[in-house]
């Protein structure tokens, strides 16, 4: 099964509204990573959080860390249209060689209204 | 900027050819990634390479091969395609320590 697991499946909001996506996962982790995908498109990276922090922020978006539950989540505030995509978390491990190996959750498709 | 590019985004194969998916960046990264992506089942790692002409298994290996002769170029090979590999595949890259990880395009393949 996948590391990470994103709550909601699906997401619907109005433009101006705030969006949230809840990520838990199950083993120990290094860091914790947020991605954007378009439709049809590759991943961006979003937002990186060490599992030493509980939140990060970067402009509208905001990620919080609980290690203790094995959770985070992605807040995006003030959404618009083009925050309309499908959203990933994804946990690491280290590789032996250096850099990290990421496993992937199934996403949270957001879609911004007008 | 950062660039990652993949030499096809659409691609049609039939069942038993051999495929090739090259995949290119320009960061000097020494990390490479190929992902496949399934509606349902999110990214799943086939192979990485952490340096040339070193590869480790993924999560789903298994009828695929990959080959990375060069630092900026990392080859996904399907030896004989089959149906179920018809899928989108993702290339990434990262630098050595760093955990974020830069992505193609994407090539969309579908096996007939």
């Amino acid at each position: 099964s996948q590391q990470g697991e994103e709550d909601p499946q699906a997401l619907s909001i109005q433009e101006g509204e705030n969006a949230t996506m809840n990520c838990s996962y199950k083993t120990s982790i290094n860091n914790l990573q947020w991605y954007r995908q378009n439709s049809g498109r590759g991943l961006v990276h979003l937002i990186l959080i060490r599992s030493n922090e509980r939140e990060k922020h970067s402009g509208r978006l905001r990620v919080t860390l609980d290690t203790s539950k094995k959770s985070s989540s992605l807040l995006i505030t003030a959404s618009r249209a083009a925050d309309t995509a499908s959203y990933f978390c994804a946990t690491d491990a280290i590789l032996t060689g250096g850099g990290n190996k990421l496993t992937f959750g199934t996403g949270t498709q957001l879609k911004v209204e007008l | 900027d950062v660039k990652v590019t993949q030499s096809s985004r659409y691609l049609v194969k039939r069942t038993g050819e051999k495929v090739f998916l090259e995949c290119v960046q320009d960061m000097d990264h020494e990390n490479m990634f190929w992902y496949r992506q399934d509606p349902g089942l999110g990214l799943r790692l086939i192979y990485f390479s952490y340096d040339v002409k070193m590869k480790e298994k993924g999560d789903i290996p298994e009828g695929y091969s990959v080959s990375r002769e060069k630092k900026e170029r990392f080859s996904l090979i399907l030896e004989s395609a089959s149906t179920n590999q018809t899928s989108m595949y993702l290339c990434a890259s990262s630098p050595r320590f760093r955990g974020e990880q830069y992505f193609g395009p994407g090539t969309r393949l579908t096996v007939t």
